[in-house]
């Protein structure tokens, strides 16, 4: 399975931009970039995916690298409700996510 | 966005009993769902692919006999932990993939605890 390298921690004050990184320097031509993140004792949450080019939505941004050998989860206004673990993982062609270790964000008012 | 749902939330059982699980996708049909496992403090670690009118396909280490998945319609699947022992407590997490959205969506897990 491939994998991703995250950051163990990172830090951001409230309505500052967090740029969360990931490497995946092993990635194949089909495996999707997946963001999900999750707070204590609940099931992980959809963040945003995508392949190839960069993506938005209404949680985030995702910027991914012309090799694809790496991206970053862009939260443009960072909320207090935002801490909690972030998850960068590769879904192959058989669907499966494989869940790395993550990024501990936390946010200080 | 979508919901899975998971029941029991919480449930605690005496060793040797067996527990069962539901995960059910509530606004969209999945033909795959997967389990996984949580440790405190560890990442979630996936368990097995249930796979709707079929049997289920099991990650290495992983004994299929004691999670025993059931996947009977496109909106449930069920894992039951058989002969439940100290060891097998963890939180449990199921997702469903809705190909529609190309997107895996989680349920909120399950707390077991075998005394």
């Amino acid at each position: 399975d491939a994998k991703t390298t995250q950051p163990n921690s990172m830090e951001s004050n409230e309505e500052e931009p967090v740029h969360l990184p990931c490497n995946h320097s092993t990635i194949s031509g089909t495996d999707y970039i997946h963001w999900y993140r999750q707070l204590p004792s609940q099931g992980p949450e959809y963040v945003i995916h995508g392949l190839t080019s960069n993506v938005n939505n209404r949680m985030a941004s995702l910027a991914i690298a012309e090799d694809r050998k790496s991206s970053t989860l862009i939260l443009h206004r960072a909320t207090l409700r935002d801490a909690a673990v972030y998850y960068c993982i590769l879904r192959d062609v058989a669907d499966k996510l494989i869940f790395g270790t993550g990024t501990r964000l936390q946010v200080f008012p | 966005g979508a919901v899975v749902s998971q029941h029991p939330s919480r449930v605690i059982c005496k060793s040797g009993t067996s527990v069962k699980i539901e995960c059910r996708s509530l606004d969209f049909q999945a033909t795959t769902m997967f389990w996984y496992r949580q440790f405190p403090k560890q990442s979630l670690m996936l368990m097995a692919t249930s796979n709707e009118g079929s049997k289920a396909t099991y990650e290495q280490g992983v004994e299929k006999d004691k999670f025993l998945i059931n996947h009977a319609s496109l909106t449930l699947s069920t894992l039951t932990v058989t002969s439940a022992h100290p060891e097998d407590s963890s939180f449990y997490i199921c997702s469903a993939f809705w190909r529609s959205t190309d997107t895996q969506y989680f349920g909120p897990g399950t707390r077991l605890t075998v005394l």
